[in-house]
């Protein structure tokens, strides 16, 4: 199975900052790499599929990059909205794996 | 509107069945892939299963493999999870999510687009 480590498992900045999270696959995916928000409650929702392209809908100042095993999600001007978990997910090769989550809690 | 909505959950002992429904509308339900993923109680995201758009191929998580079975009735835009053998381990809230992309490309490769409210299962005696 491949494996995929997130990092940090949590942090809290301030609004306005620009926030990193990284995703590492144990092997290459190339660019079946999905970000996903989920707020306390309620399900998952699709911020950036095929590791860089934005959902329609998402705000523009997330963004995702990288292919083959090292990827990051950006959000830039974060905003108290932005709170909750994120999570990354591989779709190269069943079983799916996500990684283990970043909770982003607005300071 | 596009639209989600699981129905099944509940209350159950351990070695029993539970058989979770995911009704779809708004999009061609029969063009796109479908998954099952669920959360443990205060835990991550974990990938169940997933049928294809046709319902010709399936696939499972080891942990359920043997045990759960995927099902679709493009006929009635459902899904469904057959859950035998349930173990307290499987105690989750079920959620089913829609393929992003549809026939022509590899299955979620534009994500899990749309998911439902998710359904609660709880396997113990």
């Amino acid at each position: 199975d491949i494996q995929m480590t997130q990092s940090p498992s949590s942090l809290s900045p301030s609004v306005g900052d620009r926030v990193t999270i990284t995703c590492r696959a144990s092997q290459t995916i190339h660019t079946y790499l999905n970000w996903y928000q989920q707020k306390p409650g309620t399900a998952p929702k699709l911020l950036i599929c095929a590791a860089s392209s934005l959902q329609s809908g998402v705000p523009s100042r997330f963004s995702g990059s990288g292919s083959g095993t090292d990827f990051t999600l950006t959000i830039n001007n974060l905003q108290p909205e932005d709170f909750g978990t994120y999570y990354c997910q591989q779709s190269s090769t069943t079983p799916y794996t996500f990684g283990q989550g970043t909770r982003l809690e607005i300071k | 509107e596009v639209q989600l909505l699981e129905s099944g959950g509940g209350l159950v002992q351990p070695g029993g069945s539970l058989r979770l429904s995911c009704a779809a509308s708004g999009f061609t339900f029969s063009s796109h892939a479908m998954t099952w993923v669920r959360q443990a109680p205060g835990k991550g995201l974990e990938w169940v299963s997933l049928i294809s758009a046709s319902g010709g191929s399936t696939h499972y998580a080891d942990s359920v493999k043997g045990r759960f079975t995927i099902s679709r009735d493009n006929s009635k835009n459902t899904l469904y999870l057959q859950m035998n053998s349930l173990r307290a381990e499987d105690t989750a809230v079920y959620y089913c999510a829609k393929d992003g992309g549809d026939m022509s490309v590899a299955y979620f490769y534009y994500g899990m687009d749309v998911w439902g409210q998710g359904t609660k299962v709880t396997v113990s005696s």
